[in-house]
């Protein structure tokens, strides 16, 4: 069974920083990875998706790696702004179920 | 396109009544699936389908029960709901089951069940 973890559950940075967020998963077989921003109240939007045979991804400031044969993947926030406070959430498509299997997410806050 | 629609955005239930969160997609999508999303337990599947006709379950689908007539809707529905169920619910689709494609949600329904 195939379960997702993040870790920290909560982080909070001063602006400007560099910062790392974990996600680790438990089965290698997953067809790709996504990274998900959720704010207050509000629905997830897709930031990043990493496909299996990938090993990085970028968009703007944010850079997501994936390490299938360690069973981990990395969002990597370049120079944090305060409007990038947020829950962020990883999640594995397992190619044996294609069920979208979510972790628990890290919820970000960047003070001014 | 309007991607994927969620109503009603928020509902006040008893436990024991019945409804039906509602989720729709102008996509063109194969794939809907149903999430509920609790404090401290990340999203859980409920149910899935992987195209009209087509439904199954997911980690939790107790309670819950889904239909697929047709490619756009993908209805949920409580029959005797619980203050268990007490939860953000999320409908969210891709074009095509099981392969590297983006995943879209909805803005999410939230429930309480007095």
């Amino acid at each position: 069974k195939q379960e997702v973890t993040q870790i920290p559950a909560a982080l909070s940075v001063p602006e400007g920083e560099n910062l790392v967020l974990n996600c680790s998963f438990t089965d290698s077989a997953i067809y790709n990875l996504q990274w998900f921003r959720q704010d207050p109240g509000k629905g997830l939007t897709s930031l990043l998706l990493i496909q299996s045979s990938q090993r990085e991804q970028t968009s703007g400031r944010l850079n997501a790696s994936l390490d299938k044969s360690s069973g981990r993947s990395t969002l990597y926030i370049a120079a944090s702004q305060p409007g990038d406070s947020a829950t962020y959430l990883c999640a594995a498509i397992s190619s044996n179920t294609g069920k979208l299997i979510f972790g628990q997410g890290t919820t970000l806050q960047v003070k001014p | 396109n309007a991607g994927v629609t969620q109503t009603p955005k928020f509902q006040v239930l008893k436990t024991g009544q019945s409804m039906t969160l509602q989720c729709a997609q102008d996509m063109n999508h194969e794939y809907m699936s149903w999430y509920r999303q609790d404090p401290g337990m990340g999203l859980r599947l409920i149910h899935y389908s992987v195209g009209a006709g087509i439904t199954d379950q997911g980690e939790v689908p107790n309670g819950y029960n889904v239909s697929r007539s047709t490619t756009e809707d993908f209805p949920l529905r409580l029959l005797s709901a619980a203050p268990s169920q007490t939860s953000v619910y999320f409908c969210a689709s891709r074009r095509i089951p099981g392969t590297q494609e983006t995943q879209y949600f909805g803005p999410g329904t939230r429930l309480l069940v007095l």
